[in-house]
């Protein structure tokens, strides 16, 4: 099977910056997304990594380490709309299967 | 661009009943993947359907069938429906058969009382 560990919640001010760690167990995968979800809304991609290193795309960033099955997202110069939950995604092939598992999400609260 | 659409958004069903919830995913879009959300946790995978064929089957009871259309747009249905399966029920679509960037629409509420 599968699992994903991600904290349950991080909080932080505003201009910080906050990492969310991800670490998963998982035969076939292929690689790791973020996806951000606001309260009552779907959830949007924010990043994914098939390689080891870092990928950034403005004020986020997601690296990803392989060989430590472990990844993070990286959020900076915090803004109040960047509250909402966080969740790390493995894609898992096998053969002409795919599949997408979810972490159980970061709830991530920017105070003022 | 039109995003990803589902209807009903909303649904109230009794245990035993079944249920049919539709998807139209974005426009060249040849992938559709369902997911069923409860609060306080992630999606969970249902299945993924690509070029009308099944490529991912999650952890699911044969209760819960799909299938997609010649246009991409993609059915859901669940038979004999338990208290369990009240949930957030997500469709989302992706440009090819990679699963890992997927845009989801805004979801089926599904209450079975």
């Amino acid at each position: 099977g599968q699992s994903l560990e991600q904290p349950s919640e991080v909080t932080a001010v505003e201009g910080a910056i906050v990492q969310i760690n991800c670490t998963y167990q998982t035969s076939g995968f292929y690689g790791l997304s973020w996806y951000q979800q606001h309260d009552g809304g779907a959830p949007t991609f924010l990043s994914y990594n098939a390689l080891d290193g870092l990928e950034e795309t403005g004020r986020f960033s997601s690296f990803l380490s392989r060989s430590d099955s472990y990844g993070y997202l990286l959020l900076q110069e915090l803004q109040m709309k960047d509250s909402a939950s966080y969740f790390c995604a493995v894609s898992i092939s096998s053969g002409s299967a795919r599949q997408l598992t979810f972490g159980s999400g970061t709830q991530l609260t920017v105070l003022p | 661009d039109a995003g990803v659409t589902q209807s009903p958004t909303h649904l109230i069903k009794t245990r035993g009943q079944h249920v049919t919830l539709r998807c139209s995913p974005i426009s060249g879009h040849k992938s559709v993947s369902w997911y069923q959300q409860v609060l306080g946790q992630g999606p969970q995978f249902i299945f993924q359907y690509y070029e009308k064929e099944e490529r991912g089957r999650g952890n699911f009871p044969d209760r819960f069938s799909a299938r997609q259309f010649p246009n991409y747009s993609s059915e859901l249905n669940v038979n004999a429906l338990l208290l369990g399966d009240s949930a957030l029920y997500l469709c989302a679509s992706s440009s090819a058969g990679g699963i890992y960037e997927q845009y989801f629409g805004p979801g089926t509420r599904l209450t079975v009382t």
